[in-house]
C-alpha cells in the first residue's frame, strides 16, 4: 500500500461544469476525511467518513457539495456548478480509529476558470 | 474567527541551530494539537502531537511544549536540517471526536546551509 492516493492531481474546469474527485486511502483505515486549502490558509474541514457513515460535515460544504464512500472504500468529492471560488486544493486523509495522525494524500488542485 | 493561529508566516534558521515555531489557541475545549509539516507539491504529513494533559512530548529532533495556561503551544527542531524546509501547520482537535482538525495558516520554515 502506497499511502492515500487522489485523481486527478490537477482539473481546470469552466465555471457552472460539475467536477468529481476520488481518493483511495490506505486500505486498512476506516476513516477518510476531506479538506480544502486554498492559498495562504491552512487545511479547512469538509467532511469525514467511518467506513460508509458520513459522520460530520462542516459548514463550508454547501449544498452543491456531495461526497460519498460506497462500501467504506474509495471516496469521491462532486461539486455541481462550479464556481470561482471553489478554486483550491482539495485533500483526503484516512486514518483508524482512535488515531490522530491522519495520512494525507497529495490533493487534487481545481481551478475554475 | 481563527481559532489556531500561527503569527509568525515565515523563519529563517541556520543549519544546527534550533528552530522554534510558535501557535497559539483561543478555545479552551481543544484537548489534542499536532504539528503537520508540508512540502511543495504534496499533501501534509503528520510530525508531532500533544495531548492536553501533557506539557511534552518529545520524538527525535522534534519536541512540542504545550502552556494551557497561556493557551500557546511550540515546535523545537534541534538541530534543524536544510530538509527540514517547509511548511508547518499547527491543528488542534476537540472532545475526543477526531474528525475535525483545526490548522493554522502556518509557517514557512527555511533552514539555510
Amino acid at each position: 500500500d502506497t499511502g492515500v492516493s487522489q485523481n486527478p492531481r490537477h482539473k481546470i474546469t469552466k465555471r457552472g461544469q460539475n467536477v468529481t474527485f476520488r481518493c483511495d486511502p490506505i486500505s486498512e483505515h476506516n476513516r477518510l476525511y476531506w479538506y480544502r486549502q486554498t492559498l495562504g490558509q491552512g487545511p479547512e474541514f469538509l467532511t469525514y467518513f467511518q467506513n460508509e457513515a458520513q459522520l460530520e460535515k462542516s459548514r463550508l460544504l454547501s449544498d452543491r457539495f456531495s461526497a460519498e464512500r460506497p462500501k467504506g472504500s474509495f471516496s469521491t468529492l462532486e461539486i455541481q456548478r462550479t464556481e470561482q471560488g471553489d478554486s483550491a486544493m482539495y485533500l483526503c486523509a484516512s486514518s483508524l480509529t482512535g488515531t490522530y495522525g491522519y495520512t494525507f494524500g497529495s490533493g487534487t488542485r481545481l481551478t475554475v476558470v | 474567527d481563527q481559532q489556531v493561529k500561527q503569527n509568525s508566516p515565515s523563519l529563517s534558521v541556520q543549519e544546527g541551530r534550533i528552530s522554534i515555531l510558535n501557535c497559539d489557541y483561543t478555545n479552551s475545549m481543544f484537548d489534542y494539537f499536532l504539528w503537520y509539516k508540508k512540502y511543495p507539491a504534496e499533501g501534509p504529513t503528520f510530525l508531532i502531537s500533544i495531548s492536553s494533559i501533557k506539557d511534552k512530548n518529545e520524538d527525535g529532533r522534534f519536541t512540542v511544549f504545550l502552556n494551557k495556561s497561556a493557551k500557546h503551544l511550540s515546535l523545537h527542531i534541534v538541530p534543524s536540517q536544510p530538509g527540514d524546509s517547509a511548511v508547518y501547520f499547527c491543528a488542534a482537535s476537540m472532545g475526543g471526536s477526531q474528525g475535525n482538525l483545526i490548522f493554522g495558516k502556518g509557517t514557512k520554515l527555511s533552514v539555510k546551509p
